[in-house]
């Protein structure tokens, strides 16, 4: 069952402590992304992957930080200089022609 | 720069047509999609449409694209409950080897009244 994983579903942050959101993607794609959703907005890209190995800073990159050193995985870590990181989170991925994003059911992170 | 501007609410009667339109404003835009997202889950890709078409229809959706307005819309026929989410419009930009992400956006919540 080919598809984008994402986890947990939720996850809670304390002050000062980074966390990692996980995302996994069977489908063979080679670009990755990661965005972030608040509230009665759109979506704002995070972070994305083209290759692995290799990623660049999108939109509101401040206070994130990914690795991309499997094809198939590209984890999120929310660090402690994100001051406002609750939101929902999604990641995507996209095929050879990149004509297309595919997106997983999200993680949604809570501060306590 | 890049934007997506979408109205926040569309109202509908079941049975009816929706239309939710969308305007962009970057002219180097590759391709234009529509996603739908129900309360709590992830982006779950409607159609998309190549910036040198005019129409695409595929079922009850229809998407049309005027490039000298840069406007764009998805036309859903006979609008049923399943429908009520929230839609959003995204613009993909294209540099050297792929794409750079989408930018979207804000999402229109599609009521459907019985």
């Amino acid at each position: 069952d080919g598809g984008i994983t994402q986890s947990p579903k939720y996850l809670f942050r304390k002050e000062g402590q980074n966390v990692t959101l996980s995302c996994e993607q069977n489908l063979n794609h080679d670009a990755m992304y990661w965005y972030r959703q608040d509230p009665g907005q759109g979506l704002r890209l995070i972070y994305y992957s083209q290759i692995v190995n290799d990623f660049q800073k999108g939109d509101i990159a401040e206070g994130y930080s990914v690795s991309r050193e499997k094809k198939e995985s590209f984890p999120l870590t929310v660090t402690s200089a994100q001051k406002n990181p609750t939101a929902f989170y999604l990641c995507a991925s996209s095929g050879r022609r990149q004509e297309t994003q595919y997106f997983g059911p999200g993680t949604r992170l809570l501060v306590l | 720069g890049e934007d997506v501007e979408q109205s926040l609410f569309l109202s509908v009667r079941e049975g009816d047509s929706s239309v939710i339109n969308c305007t962009y404003t970057d002219s180097s835009s590759t391709y234009l999609y529509w996603y739908k997202q129900e309360p709590g889950a992830g982006l779950q890709l409607l159609t998309y449409i190549f910036s040198n078409m005019d129409m695409k229809q595929d079922q009850r959706l229809t998407v049309l694209l005027n490039k000298k307005d840069k406007h764009l819309s998805l036309r859903i026929a006979d609008t049923q409950t399943g429908d009520s989410a929230i839609y959003f419009c995204a613009e993909s930009i294209y540099s050297g080897g792929g794409a750079d992400g989408l930018t979207f956006g804000k999402g229109t919540h599609l009521i459907i009244q019985p």
